[in-house]
C-alpha cells in the first residue's frame, strides 16, 4: 500500500512565523503535491514536482515556497504566515505521467491554524 | 467557468438507500476518472478509478462516466452510516502531470 506520511496533524502558529510542511512517501513516486483544502473552495493545488529539484506552481503560489531534495520528500514553506493561509493542507504523490495507472494518493493532512 | 462542477450538497439518506454523486466536466481531454472518500478531518483516499466511457464495479460502488455527456456517476448500494463522508471526483487527461477534482458533496447516512 502507498503510505504518504505529514510531519503534524495539528499546528498553531503566530503571524509572521515561518512555517514548515513536511510530506513523506514510500513508494517512489515521481509525482508530489501540495492543496490547501478549505470549506467550499475544495482542494487547491498550491505547487507540485514531477522529480527532484523541479517544482512547478499551481493556481494559489503566493505566500508559499517549496523544496524538494529527495525524491521519496517534499517540503511547504510558508515563508512569513498570515491568518488567511489557516487551512487544511494536504499533500499527494502518484506514479507520474504517461502511466495508466496514476492516481494520486493522499497524506492524513495537516490543520494549521495562524493566530 | 469550472472544469469540475460537483454539486456540494449536503446530502441526507437513510440506510439501506441508493445514493448518486455525481459531477459534470468540461474539458474533453480528460480520460481517467476518479473518486475519493473523505472523512471528517482526514485526507482522500481513493475509492474508485475508471478509464474512459463505461462502469466499473466494486463491491456496493459502481462508477459510471459518459464521456458524451462529460457526466461521471458514482452509485452507492445499501448504503450504511460509515459510508457518512464527503466524496470528491476527480479527473485528467493523458498527458500531463495535474488532477482536476470537484468540491465534493458531503454525505450523511441516517440510521
Amino acid at each position: 500500500d502507498v503510505k504518504v506520511t505529514q510531519s503534524s496533524r495539528y499546528l498553531v502558529k503566530r503571524t509572521g512565523e515561518k512555517v514548515f510542511l513536511e510530506c513523506v512517501q514510500d513508494m517512489d513516486h515521481e509525482n508530489m503535491f501540495w492543496y490547501r483544502q478549505d470549506p467550499g473552495l475544495g482542494l487547491r493545488l498550491i505547487y507540485f514536482s514531477y522529480d527532484v529539484k523541479m517544482k512547478e506552481k499551481g493556481d494559489i503560489p503566493e505566500g508559499y515556497s517549496v523544496s524538494r531534495e529527495k525524491k521519496e520528500r517534499f517540503s511547504l514553506i510558508l515563508e512569513s504566515a498570515s491568518t488567511n493561509q489557516t487551512s487544511m493542507y494536504l499533500c499527494a504523490s502518484s506514479l507520474g505521467a504517461g502511466t495508466s495507472e496514476d492516481t494520486q494518493y493522499f497524506g492524513p493532512g495537516t490543520r494549521l491554524t495562524v493566530l | 467557468q469550472k472544469e469540475v462542477e460537483q454539486d456540494p450538497g449536503p446530502l441526507s439518506v437513510p440506510e439501506g438507500a441508493i445514493v448518486s454523486l455525481n459531477c459534470t466536466y468540461s474539458n474533453s481531454a480528460f480520460q481517467y476518472f476518479m473518486w475519493y472518500r473523505q472523512y471528517s478531518r482526514k485526507g482522500p483516499e481513493l475509492l474508485m478509478y475508471t478509464y474512459s466511457s463505461g462502469n466499473k464495479e466494486d463491491g456496493r460502488f459502481t462508477a459510471q462516466v459518459d464521456k458524451s455527456s462529460k457526466y461521471i456517476s458514482l452509485f452507492i448500494r445499501d448504503s450504511q452510516p460509515s459510508d457518512s463522508a464527503t466524496y470528491l471526483c476527480a479527473m485528467r487527461a493523458n498527458t500531463g502531470n495535474q488532477f482536476y477534482f470537484g468540491t465534493g458533496t458531503s454525505l450523511t447516512v441516517i440510521p
